[in-house]
């Protein structure tokens, strides 16, 4: 049973214009995520993070939206770079001091010129 | 970023062979992880360490064996490959347990003919 779902296996966005990324959990338990972004060839490395006490967190053209009574988690990327063409992966963990990150399946994005 | 290596980035192998990967850090990060990355998987934990000689099982731990006899190395092996750990192996790293995020190292693909 997959507990934390990517259903968008790629999106295509002009550059500019709003990229929104999509993720949705269904561990109640689950009360710290993570947005990683990755390049072929290259491991993933961290882009943005929110707690469950939060429903916004905001870092520079990055933000991500909370909406704990959805399940529901998204990220803003505005305004959209070539450079951010990569897969996105959303990831959600139990707890302080927990140990396992539930990663989704993620999401490519491609931003057009 | 912590500085995280993995050994040797690229593997090819046959069934039945054992293998070992290596991982390296250097930001003396007391938690170590190891993932496999398949295509409709997104990320699985295979296994983690939380300290020298202190290690747990992951979501997908079958068939893989670990060891940490140092701080910054984190050795997953293969007793006996077999196709179906083809796959792309990423170790991460993490100061403090749930404190934030995880580090990733660029990742070793693995093929087992």
């Amino acid at each position: 049973d997959q507990q934390v779902k990517q259903n968008s296996p790629s999106l295509s966005v002009q550059e500019g214009r709003i990229s929104i990324l999509n993720c949705d959990y269904t561990n109640s338990m689950f009360d710290y995520f993570l947005w990683y972004k990755k390049y072929p060839a290259e491991g993933p490395t961290f882009l943005i993070s929110i707690s469950s006490i939060k429903d916004k967190n905001e870092d520079g053209r990055f933000t991500v939206f909370l909406n704990k009574s959805a399940k529901h988690l998204s990220l803003h990327i505005v305004p959209s770079q070539p450079g951010d063409s990569a897969v996105y992966f959303c990831a959600a963990r139990i707890g302080a001091g927990s140990y396992q990150l539930t990663f989704g399946k993620g999401t490519k994005l491609s931003v057009i010129p | 970023d912590a500085g995280i290596t993995q050994s040797p980035r690229h593997k090819v192998t046959e069934t039945g062979t054992p293998v070992t990967l290596r991982c390296h850090q250097t930001e003396n990060h007391r938690y170590m992880y190891w993932y496999r990355q398949d295509p409709g998987h997104g990320l699985r934990l295979i296994h983690y360490s939380y300290g020298v000689k202190d290690t747990d099982k992951g979501e997908v731990s079958d068939g893989y064996s670990v060891s940490r006899s140092k701080t910054e190395d984190f050795l997953l092996t293969l007793e006996s490959a077999t196709s179906s750990q083809t796959s792309v192996y990423f170790c991460a790293t993490e100061g403090l347990a749930g404190a934030g995020e995880q580090f990733f190292g660029p990742g070793t693909r693995l093929t087992v003919l």
